[in-house]
């Protein structure tokens, strides 16, 4: 079975722009979450999609957006970029039938701001 | 709030030895999931190990095994045998009954030397 999937692996923006990353879960999957890996604040959960819908959100500005498309691939949008957000994003896919199942990463979108 | 604290920034192992990195968490719920992930340099999170918080039992997956301490709300990982691929960075996570998403802790980096 083919893993978790994200596109592109590298971006490199300007500030004030926007970008916006996609992951591919494992198939029959159905949950997908968003991680910000940065060497200051570690990993931090940003948002949790579950059947197209959010389940879960954490502590980051509404220029952080995400949506989930009805084949479980999900989209992370981040708006009027600014230098901080120059962070390693991790995608993580479960089963989610229920709370604590494994979450599989994908290999990560390393994002540059300029 | 969950929190997840790993004490040791760095450990180092010499090959075929054993090495153990400490985990500590604080958390009010009863019901929980832990998690060590592996961190190599490609920065792919790989899943290493996970303990259902209900099970007495101590998770082990080959030369990985753990130390769950439910009452001191401490989770080690022992790995034995150490061999140079497992030099990577060791994250340990939590993640509760009621919100899927996972809190990690600040990571040990292990080296392997020969």
């Amino acid at each position: 079975k083919a893993g978790v999937t994200q596109t592109p692996r590298y971006l490199i923006k300007t500030r004030g722009q926007q970008v916006t990353l996609s992951c591919s879960p494992i198939s029959g999957h159905r949950s997908v979450s968003w991680y910000q890996q940065t060497p200051g604040q570690g990993l931090q959960f940003l948002f949790e999609y579950f059947s197209e819908t959010q389940r879960n959100k954490g502590n980051f500005p509404g220029r952080f957006s995400g949506r989930q498309f009805s084949n479980s691939r999900s989209e992370m949008n981040v708006s009027t970029l600014e230098l901080g957000d120059s962070a390693l994003y991790l995608c993580a896919s479960s089963l989610a039938q229920r709370t604590g199942d494994t979450q599989y990463f994908g290999p990560g979108t390393r994002l540059t701001v300029l | 709030a969950q929190t997840v604290t790993q004490s040791q920034p760095e450990m180092s192992v010499q090959e075929a030895e054993t090495v153990t990195l400490s985990c500590t968490y604080d958390t009010s719920e009863s019901d929980y999931y832990l998690f060590w992930y592996k961190q190599p340099p490609s920065r792919q999170m790989i899943l290493v190990i996970r303990q259902e918080a209900y099970k007495q039992q101590n998770a082990t997956e080959n030369r990985f095994s753990v130390n769950f301490q439910k009452a001191a709300k401490s989770f080690s990982l022992k790995i034995s045998d150490s061999q140079l691929g497992d030099a990577a960075m060791y994250f340990c996570a939590y993640t509760s009954r009621t919100a899927s998403k996972l809190t990690f802790g600040t990571g040990t980096r292990l080296q392997v030397t020969l």
